[in-house]
Formats: C-alpha cells, sequence, structure tokens
C-alpha cells in the first residue's frame, strides 16, 4: 500500500464550478499536509499547507484536513482556465521526510 | 530573483556514460533534494541533504549519488545510467525548519 494515495483523474469542469481534489494516507505520523500545482514543463510550487485538522481559506482555495479518517482535501471555488495543471497532495513526517501523492490532472474549460 | 536552477533542462544520453546534473539554490537553505517524477508513481526521493557534507539516501538511492561540498549546489551523478534512468528529475530546496520547498525547473533524461 503506498503510503499516500491520489487519484490521478484526469478531471476536467467548466469555468466557474468548484472543484475538490482528495488525497488519502496510511501513516498516522504524518503532522504537515501541502498541495503543490504543477503547470506543464514546470517544477511543482506550494499552494497551501496546514498542520492541523480542519479547514484553511486563501482566496479561492480550501484545504480540509481530517486527521481521524487520514484524508485531506482541496476545494477551488469559482475555477478559472489558469487553474489547469497537476495538483499533488504532499505530507511529512516528524522527520521532515515528504511523500507525494501521484497528483490529479485538472482541466478548467472556458 | 529566489530560485532554484538545474542544467542542462533536457539531456538525451546512452547506456553507461557517465552523467551529472547540476542544482544550485541562491536562498541560503540548509535543506537540498533530488527527486523523480513518473507517470503513475509520483515524485519519490532520491537522495536529501541537510546541510553542507551531510547527505542520506531517500527511497530510490541505487544508482544514484550526490555531493554537498558548498551550500548552495546539489549535484546529482549518475556513474553508469541505464534506461530505467530515464525520467524527469527536480531539485528541491527548503529552510530547515520550514515545510516549503522550492522546486527547480526539471531535467528530462532519457537514457538509451
Amino acid at each position: 500500500q503506498k503510503e499516500v494515495e491520489q487519484d490521478p483523474g484526469p478531471l476536467s469542469v467548466p469555468e466557474g464550478a468548484i472543484v475538490s481534489l482528495n488525497c488519502t494516507y496510511s501513516n498516522s505520523a504524518f503532522q504537515y499536509f501541502m498541495w503543490y500545482r504543477q503547470y506543464s514543463r514546470k517544477g511543482p510550487e506550494l499552494l497551501m499547507y496546514t498542520y492541523s485538522s480542519g479547514n484553511k481559506e486563501d482566496g479561492r482555495f480550501t484545504a480540509q484536513v481530517d486527521k481521524s479518517s487520514k484524508y485531506i482535501s482541496l476545494f477551488i471555488r469559482d475555477s478559472q482556465p489558469s487553474d489547469s495543471a497537476t495538483y499533488l497532495c504532499a505530507m511529512s513526517d516528524p522527520g521532515n521526510q515528504f511523500y507525494f501523492g501521484t497528483g490529479t490532472s485538472l482541466t478548467v474549460i472556458p | 530573483e529566489a530560485q532554484v536552477t538545474q542544467n542542462p533542462r533536457y539531456l538525451i544520453t546512452v547506456t553507461g556514460k557517465k552523467l551529472t546534473v547540476t542544482c544550485s539554490q541562491n536562498m541560503n537553505h540548509e535543506y537540498m533534494s533530488w527527486y523523480r517524477q513518473d507517470p503513475g508513481l509520483g515524485l519519490r526521493q532520491i537522495y536529501y541533504s541537510m546541510n553542507v557534507e551531510v547527505t542520506d539516501k531517500g527511497d530510490v538511492p541505487e544508482g544514484y549519488k550526490v555531493s554537498r561540498k558548498e551550500k548552495r549546489n546539489f549535484p546529482l551523478i549518475l556513474e553508469s545510467p541505464s534506461p530505467n534512468q530515464t525520467s524527469l528529475y527536480f531539485c528541491a530546496s527548503r529552510r530547515a525548519s520550514y515545510n516549503e520547498q522550492f522546486f527547480g525547473p526539471g531535467t528530462r533524461l532519457t537514457v538509451l
């Protein structure tokens, strides 16, 4: 079983839709939970990170962590064509080792 | 501009021909890492370094070497590349107590 599972998609939505991206994990020691965005032919860039269970909002993006279910989500409101990218979830353990999901490819259609 | 740079960006080589991919960061970060990204497998860590002269294996270190002689540079060395090392490689850096990793633009390597 992989440490982090992520549905690869691809996901295609119309502009303005609400997008939900999800990951599950197996290691209860994971402390930090992150979402990276990767545009084609670019390196990943950090979008959001959270430390504890609950929600964290940043503009149109909301990151949600449920440690009891070992489940994290990223919601994108009012999605835009510029949001089209691959979204990677990532987690780190107390030893600062990082574990990445395989990424979900998102296309927002104008 | 704060950044991680990698060279070359694209490389096609043949089996057994030694190569080095350079990585440099200008943010004075302590931590540097190398990842490979493959379809369906995501990002997997090859090696990481917590500071100068300190390196350790990640999840997939076989066939790779690294060195950290200076804080800003972390080259990845493939002494005898094989076709299964064909992949997209990313270098990343971060400060010691922070989780935000800054990634380079990637190096697409093809080993024939």
